[in-house]
């Protein structure tokens, strides 16, 4: 069964940084592209991130793109987002996801983690 | 950057009914659509993907259809699980980017 739990959530101020992780089980992890999305308070969600199957491409949404970088250490079979120069509108809930498809990106979503709660606050 | 507008905001219906959610986009997307299904205090869940293939699991009630800018979700007979909220959610080549509408409340009249 596919299974990702997030972690890496909290409170932090403007300005500081946070590493979220995403572990995964349930599937051979290297073969799927992976995605990162934010869920603000307002239930609004928004793509983040995406890393390639292989590593070999990354995508960004403009809010974030030169702030958040996504990485995968596949033999851990888990996900990364490092969030740098935090602001108060990146208070969401961040998900993982996977893609639906193996050895490509179909830019769907079929398997999420549950969230985790990332709040920017002085 | 194109846009998903929902309609309508908030659906009200009770079970057995026939329910139709709407999603139009600002451009044409083909048949790049998906939707979701969110319930409270959990993660979405991919219900349909390029327009109109149920994802694996999926009850044969929940069809989708459309392409272009004009698409739909319809739930046949709608049961008591199915209450919560839905997402359509698109795919674009240039700039690679994912969005998504925002979002029908699916509520028990």
């Amino acid at each position: 069964q596919v299974h990702l739990v997030e972690s890496g959530g909290g409170v932090v101020q403007p300005g500081r940084s946070l590493r979220l992780s995403c572990a995964t089980s349930g599937f051979t992890f290297s073969n799927y592209g992976m995605y990162w999305v934010r869920q603000f308070p307002g239930k609004g969600l928004e793509w983040v991130a995406l890393l390639w199957f292989d590593g070999s491409k990354t995508y960004y949404a403009d809010s974030v793109r030169g702030r958040f970088t996504i990485s995968r250490d596949n033999s851990k079979s888990t996900l990364y987002l490092q969030m740098n120069s935090l602001r108060a509108e990146d208070t969401a809930v961040y998900f993982c996801a996977r893609d639906l498809e193996a050895y490509r990106s179909s830019w769907y979503l079929d398997s999420w983690g549950q969230g985790t709660l990332v709040t920017i606050s002085s | 950057e194109i846009v998903l507008t929902q309609s309508p905001g908030t659906l009200s219906l009770s079970p057995g009914e026939r329910a139709t959610l709407s999603c139009r986009a600002s451009l044409s997307i083909g048949s790049y659509l998906a939707w979701y299904q969110q319930k409270p205090g959990q993660a979405p869940r991919l219900l349909i993907s390029d327009a109109s293939n149920r994802a694996t699991g999926i009850p044969a009630r929940f069809s989708g259809s459309g392409s272009g800018t004009d698409f739909s979700l319809t739930i046949s007979s709608l049961e008591p699980e199915d209450f919560g909220f839905y997402y359509c959610q698109q795919r674009s080549n240039w700039p690679p980017s994912i969005t998504f509408g925002q979002g029908t409340r699916l509520e028990i009249k």
